[in-house]
């Protein structure tokens, strides 16, 4: 399977912790996103990358986000300092762009105590 | 700002009824529309995506779509609901140039009694 790729898919963290997830998108696809989504709620844009540039941040992202796509592969999403508010499931997908649809991850939920 | 409603939260059918779940967008110019299908532990599967041409789309899993640019809408139907189509459906849109990142609504649960 060639599909988008997430780890971990479950992470349970206390509070005031840092966590790192990983997203591998499909292979020769050079857009990368990230979208969190809360429970009764959809996807909501986090921010993109164009092979290795962050293009595009949501002013969701506070100061305690940070990602990255080094070399335009795989991207990692990092929150620091974790609150009760980050528990949601973290949705990556990736596309070819020019209006191509993206494809989706299966998500790392997370879930701070 | 741009938006996308899903104004059925939950909806429930009986298994062989007709579907059809409701979607509109607010935007200034005609979007790339698609739906969604979302199963308990599972990702986002695409079903059907409207870009341009014919405003009848045809996608998996027998779902249809219409967009309607009059009334900003782009409706899922399926004639025949199946028992394994109980899931969670999104609507989303993104812009025809830029990032094409995407703006989901809210979803609709759809419970399928057998």
């Amino acid at each position: 399977d060639t599909g988008v790729s997430q780890d971990p898919r479950h992470k349970i963290t206390k509070r005031g912790q840092n966590v790192t997830f990983r997203c591998d998108p499909i292979s020769e696809h050079n857009r990368l996103y990230w979208y969190r989504q809360t429970l009764g709620q959809g996807p909501e844009f986090l921010t993109y990358f164009q092979n290795e540039a962050q293009l595009e941040k949501s002013r969701l992202l506070s100061d305690r986000f940070s990602a990255e796509r080094p070399k335009g592969s795989f991207s990692t999403l990092e929150i620091q300092r974790t609150e009760q508010g980050d528990s949601a499931m973290y949705l990556c997908a990736s596309s070819l762009g020019l209006g191509n649809e993206q494809f989706f991850g299966p998500g790392t939920r997370l879930t701070v105590l | 700002a741009q938006s996308v409603t899903q104004p059925d939260i939950h909806i429930t059918v009986s298994e062989g009824a007709s579907l059809e779940l409701r979607c509109n967008y607010s935007y200034g110019a005609t979007p790339y529309l698609f739906w969604y299908v979302q199963s308990p532990g599972q990702g986002l599967q695409l079903l059907l995506k409207y870009f341009s041409g014919d405003t009848l789309v045809q996608g998996i899993k027998g779902f249809e779509a219409e967009f309607k640019r009059s009334q900003s809408s782009f409706n899922l139907r399926k004639p025949s609901v199946h028992w394994s189509d109980a899931a969670e459906y999104f609507c989303a849109v993104t812009f025809t140039s830029g990032t094409y990142k995407y703006i989901f609504g809210t979803g609709t649960r759809l419970k399928v009694l057998a």
